[in-house]
This record gives C-alpha cells, sequence and structure tokens, in this order.
C-alpha cells in the first residue's frame, strides 16, 4: 500500500521551460512535506518543504504547491536549467505515526531531464 | 560542516554470505535512520535510532538485519546471511532530533550487489 505516489516515472522540459513535478498522497496525518534531489552515485539532497498549514512555499526556482483536500503536492521548477536533471522524490512526514516519529515516507521519484 | 560518512561505497557479494555497513552522522545529530532503496523504488526506513536507542524498527528483518548504534554516534547495519532481493542502495540519514519536522541529511550511501 503506497501512501505516497509519483505517477510519472519520467519527464523530459526544454531548458527554460517549466517542470512541474507532481505526488499524492493517501494518508492524512501527513501534515510536513518535502521534496528531495538525487543525482546518480550521491545520496538525497533537501531541495524544499511544506508545513500542511500552507498551500504555497517558494525558494528561487523552485515552488511547492499544497492541495491538501486532494492530497496533491507539486513542484514548479522555473526556468528549468539542464543541472536540474535528476530524480527528484516526494516525501512524507507525520509527527507520529505508528511506531515513529516524524519519519519520512518516500515516493518511487520522478526523472527529470532538461535539454539544453 | 561535514556531511554523513558511509563506507563503503560499492560491494559486491555472493548470497548467503555476510556484509557490514558503517555510517558516521553529522557530529551532534542524536537521530540516525538507515534506509534501503531498491532500483526504481523510493527509500524505505530500516530502523531509526535516537541516540543509542532504537526508536523504530518495524520494517528491519530481523532474522537476517541487524543494527546498532554505538556510544549513540557511529552506527553499522549488517545483513547475514544475504540474498539477492537485499541488492539495494543503503543511504544512511541523520538529524538534529530537535523540534519537529525534522529535515534529514543523507550520505551517499553503499550499493550492494548480492550475486
Amino acid at each position: 500500500d503506497q501512501q505516497v505516489k509519483q505517477n510519472s516515472p519520467s519527464l523530459s522540459v526544454q531548458e527554460g521551460r517549466i517542470s512541474i513535478l507532481n505526488c499524492d498522497y493517501t494518508n492524512s496525518m501527513f501534515d510536513y512535506f518535502l521534496w528531495y534531489k538525487k543525482y546518480p552515485a550521491e545520496g538525497p539532497t533537501f531541495l524544499i518543504s511544506i508545513s500542511s498549514i500552507k498551500d504555497k512555499n517558494e525558494d528561487g526556482r523552485f515552488t511547492v504547491f499544497l492541495n491538501k483536500s486532494a492530497k496533491h503536492l507539486s513542484l514548479h521548477i522555473v526556468p528549468s536549467q539542464p543541472g536540474d536533471s535528476a530524480v527528484y522524490f516526494c516525501a512524507a512526514s507525520a509527527r507520529y505515526y505508528g511506531g515513529s516519529q516524524g519519519n519520512l515516507i518516500f515516493g518511487k521519484g520522478t526523472k527529470l531531464s532538461v535539454k539544453p | 560542516e561535514a556531511g554523513v560518512a558511509q563506507s563503503p561505497r560499492y560491494k559486491i557479494i555472493e548470497k548467503r554470505q555476510s556484509v557490514a555497513f558503517w555510517c558516521n552522522p553529522i557530529s551532534g545529530h542524536a537521530t540516525l535512520y538507515w534506509y534501503q532503496q531498491i532500483l526504481g523504488q523510493g527509500p524505505k526506513l530500516l530502523i531509526q535510532f535516537q541516540n543509542n536507542g532504537v526508536v523504530d524498527d518495524s520494517q528491519l528483518p530481523k532474522d537476517r538485519f541487524s543494527a546498532e548504534r554505538l556510544k549513540g554516534v557511529d552506527s553499522t547495519l549488517k545483513i547475514q546471511p544475504a540474498k539477492l532481493e537485499d541488492s539495494a542502495v543503503y543511504l544512511c540519514a541523520s538529524s538534529s532530533g530537535g523540534v519537529y519536522p525534522y529535515e534529514q541529511y543523507f550520505g551517499p550511501g553503499t550499493r550492494l550487489t548480492v550475486t
């Protein structure tokens, strides 16, 4: 039972255009959402996050939107650059869930390719 | 600030052999996590330590996997005996564990291939 879903395994966009990566979740207890970026042979690095009390968070070229009623979030990258080419993971967290405390539940990732 | 260190970076073993991975978290980080990332999947939590105590090991296959955190700093993850399906990248992460939410910092991972 996948609680965090990234239904697009890959996405290809042209340099300078907007990249939109989507993520859906099922557990209403999630109250914090993160995006991680991963290059080959490296560990995931934190990119941007959003609390469930907000619907938008912006950091430079990166913006995350949260639609709680739809249990959906998206990451917008504008303008996209070739260096943005990587796998992007959506992750969700709940303060207390089962026996864990704030553990991250990851989606399967979306591979973004930005073409020059 | 030094990041999360892991070793080895790559390991190839035959099935039924044993293997151990080492992790050194960011200095001062109380919480340490081990994740398993199978190709094409997202990282899946295996075990979470708070200082040297286990907080969550509900997804750790305890018949073959074990982990310890020595003196609340370094940690080792062991697999004995390994199976083909254990082929994956094993990621270590740490967080300060102060106020929620806990931002996790990941190491580069150890890629394990079981043949």
